[in-house]
């Protein structure tokens, strides 16, 4: 069974550029989550979708970011315009429906950003 | 303050050797307890989940005390390959069962 796929797994951008970062989850998971670490900090949750549905996406820093799960298959991730502070390792974890936190999520291997 | 404190290490052991981490959390409605293992520039990877009543996989025991709002995860008989940082992890029943991370604390096994 393939795994957690983000790609790509680096990315260097200039402060103000636009990046988006795509996540496919294994396949029939309908929980995606993304979450991020930034440099010294810990792993923080950003949003949560069942299926195609933002079911919580109180960690969102800012207007900035948008995700989107089209058709409830992969996941894209955009920050527009990006500045210095969202770098940082983004990452991505889905799991089964009727299987939350309990049974652990699989993350995918992350997108490592840096703004410069 | 944090909601999942723990001591970020690093913990310098010998091969064969017994290590203990500890984690404290400060939300009582938390949920679910685990403890995840991440390699350097890796994907976090669950280790095992942890219950109220302590389980043991392998080398490793976790334990749980709700009323102290406390987890421990002890490693026994140390090994090489156990070099890594070890990531509390809580999710609330309020919320959509998102992981709440702790920041890890750094496990050095030397030979």
């Amino acid at each position: 069974e393939a795994g957690v796929t983000q790609f790509p797994s680096h990315s260097v951008i200039e402060k103000g550029q636009t990046v988006t970062l795509r996540c496919d989850p294994i396949s029939g998971h309908d929980n995606l989550y993304w979450y991020r670490r930034v440099m010294g900090k810990e792993i923080k949750f950003l949003l949560h979708f069942v299926k195609e549905s933002k079911q919580d996406e109180s960690g969102m820093p800012n207007n900035r970011f948008l995700a989107e799960r089209t058709g409830g298959t992969y996941s894209t991730l955009k920050v527009q315009p990006a500045e210095l502070e969202d770098s940082g390792v983004y990452f991505c974890a889905s799991s089964l429906l009727d299987r939350g936190a309990n049974y652990g999520y699989t993350f995918g291997s992350g997108t490592r950003l840096t703004v410069v | 303050r944090k909601e999942v404190e723990q001591d970020p290490g690093p913990f310098n052991v010998p091969e064969g050797a017994t290590v203990a981490f500890n984690c404290t959390y400060s939300n009582s409605a938390s949920q679910s307890f685990f403890w995840y293992r991440q390699d350097c520039r890796k994907e976090p990877k669950l280790l095992m989940s942890v219950y109220s009543s302590g389980n043991e996989d392998g080398r490793f025991t976790a334990q749980l005390n709700r009323a102290s709002q406390y987890i421990s995860l002890l490693i026994r008989d140390s090994k090489l390959s156990d070099s890594a940082t070890y990531l509390c992890v809580v999710t609330r029943m309020d919320s959509s069962y998102k992981l709440i991370f702790g920041s890890g604390t750094r496990l050095l096994v030397r030979p």
